[in-house]
């Protein structure tokens, strides 16, 4: 089992760009999670999506958004990048249903630098 | 809304030294509390949990009891190792954010030396 997977692992762009960043969830884990990690903070939520919707929204701007596929990975957009969306983000996989009971996994993250 | 404070760092410890990292929470009702870890160049990994007052999370012989009348969490390992050092989050899921949605203190880097 590869566990949540992302790429790319790092990824330089420039202000005004756009970037997608993708994730493959755990295997037979159905909900996919996005998380902005800024430097020496802790991760801040930015969406949820399960059965292919987004069920549940961090306080960020609609320049973020995402996508889940059939098969439960996910894409996270981010347009006219700004300075300040440089981070590290972090996909997490989990079971809907029982979040109670089952551990949401974590990936490696994607290490974004705007420039 | 949900939020977690935990003390800041760096931590600086000798190895074999007893480790506190504290945590108090802010949530409605009952939400249910977890310590990440996370090493140089990687993600989070759940490093323990607790889902009930009174509920004792423990892993690695790392410990945390879930405090309602405090709103407290803290983390606490009798004896660290050089092979601890890393940066970990108090966090929390349920109240007034959903179960789903997990909220993370600011996380308090821990450097054991030898």
């Amino acid at each position: 089992d590869a566990g949540v997977t992302q790429s790319p692992t790092h990824l330089i762009k420039t202000r005004g760009q756009q970037v997608t960043l993708r994730c493959s969830p755990k295997s037979g884990h159905d909900t996919v999670s996005w998380y902005q990690q800024a430097l020496g903070q802790g991760p801040q939520f930015i969406f949820q999506y399960y059965e292919e919707e987004e069920r549940q929204r961090g306080n960020f701007p609609d320049r973020f958004s995402g996508h889940q596929f059939p098969n439960y990975s996910s894409e996270l957009n981010v347009n006219a990048l700004l300075l300040g969306d440089s981070a590290l983000y972090l996909c997490a996989s989990s079971f809907f249903v029982d979040p109670l009971n089952t551990e949401a996994f974590f990936g490696q993250g994607t290490r974004l630098t705007v420039v | 809304g949900n939020s977690v404070t935990q003390m800041e760092g760096p931590v600086t410890l000798s190895e074999e030294a007893f480790l506190t990292i504290n945590c108090t929470y802010t949530a409605t009702g009952y939400p249910s509390l977890f310590w990440y870890v996370q090493y140089p160049g990687e993600g989070l990994q759940l490093l323990l949990k607790a889902t009930k007052a009174d509920d004792k999370g423990s892993n690695k012989g790392f410990e945390a009891t879930y405090r309602k009348e405090t709103t407290s969490f803290h983390l606490e390992k009798g004896s660290v190792q050089v092979s601890d050092s890393a940066v970990y989050f108090c966090a929390l899921s349920g109240g007034s954010g959903g179960y789903q949605k997990v909220t993370f203190g600011t996380g308090t880097k821990l450097q054991v030396i030898p």
